[in-house]
């Protein structure tokens, strides 16, 4: 069955890095887009990042782009996030997503747990 | 403040229905597919609805979908104590080139 396993996340200054991973499984990694989407405590759904299936194409919300970095490594099954320069109003839990099938859309059918960023000196 | 316009709050009793709307533009919802999210508290949002107005294996058919214009509505009937939780619209932003998300609904079964 499809898994996703998000890792990283944890408490960071201001203005310092992390890198968020999403492990999959149970499906062709390859074969599929991949998006990133967090939610602040109490808040809701603030998409982030979409890569395609080959990490050619990728796409940004405003809020991150130049800072947050999405990226994939199909030899390893695995999805990354890096973000860089980080507010504390990045702080929530970061959720990986795959849509149902194949092709660069806005649809997410598989979720991770999440992990959770805290952005506190 | 979010792309996507949606009620912070409907409620309705069991077995009764409602709707949620989710209002955009020519960019978003006029222009692409709308999906609808179910978030039931503490776990990670599932799909409920595509494509408009399809449901994905083994979401009853107590839920549907419908858009119109730059505007979408997510109907529920029947509704059950289990169907308290927050929806979420969303939607590609052709003009932003990015995914956007409505604010989030948050159903209350009376």
């Amino acid at each position: 069955q499809v898994q996703l396993v998000e890792s990283g996340g944890g408490v960071v200054q201001p203005g310092r890095s992390l890198r968020l991973s999403c492990a999959a499984s149970g499906f062709i990694f390859n074969n599929y887009a991949m998006h990133w989407v967090r939610q602040a405590p109490g808040k809701g759904l603030e998409w982030m990042a979409l890569i395609s299936y080959d990490g050619s194409n990728k796409y940004y919300a405003e809020s991150v782009k130049g800072r947050f970095t999405i990226s994939r490594d199909n030899s390893k099954n695995t999805l990354y996030l890096q973000m860089n320069s980080l507010r504390g109003e990045d702080a929530a839990v970061y959720y990986c997503a795959r849509p149902p099938w194949t092709g660069l859309r806005f649809l997410l059918d598989y979720w991770g747990q999440g992990t959770l960023v805290t952005v506190s000196s | 403040q979010s792309v996507l316009t949606q009620p912070p709050s409907v409620s309705a009793a069991p077995g009764q229905k409602v709707t949620i709307s989710c209002s955009g533009s020519s960019s978003n919802i006029g222009t692409n597919y709308v999906s609808w999210y179910q978030q039931l508290p503490g776990t990670a949002p599932k799909l409920l609805i595509y494509d408009n107005n399809k449901r994905p294996s083994g979401i009853p058919d107590r839920f549907s979908g419908s858009k119109s214009g730059t505007s979408a509505t997510l109907g529920i009937t029947g509704l059950q104590n289990g169907d308290e939780a927050d929806y979420y619209c969303g939607t590609w932003d052709s003009s932003l080139s990015a995914g956007v998300f409505g604010g989030g609904t948050k159903l209350t079964v009376l």
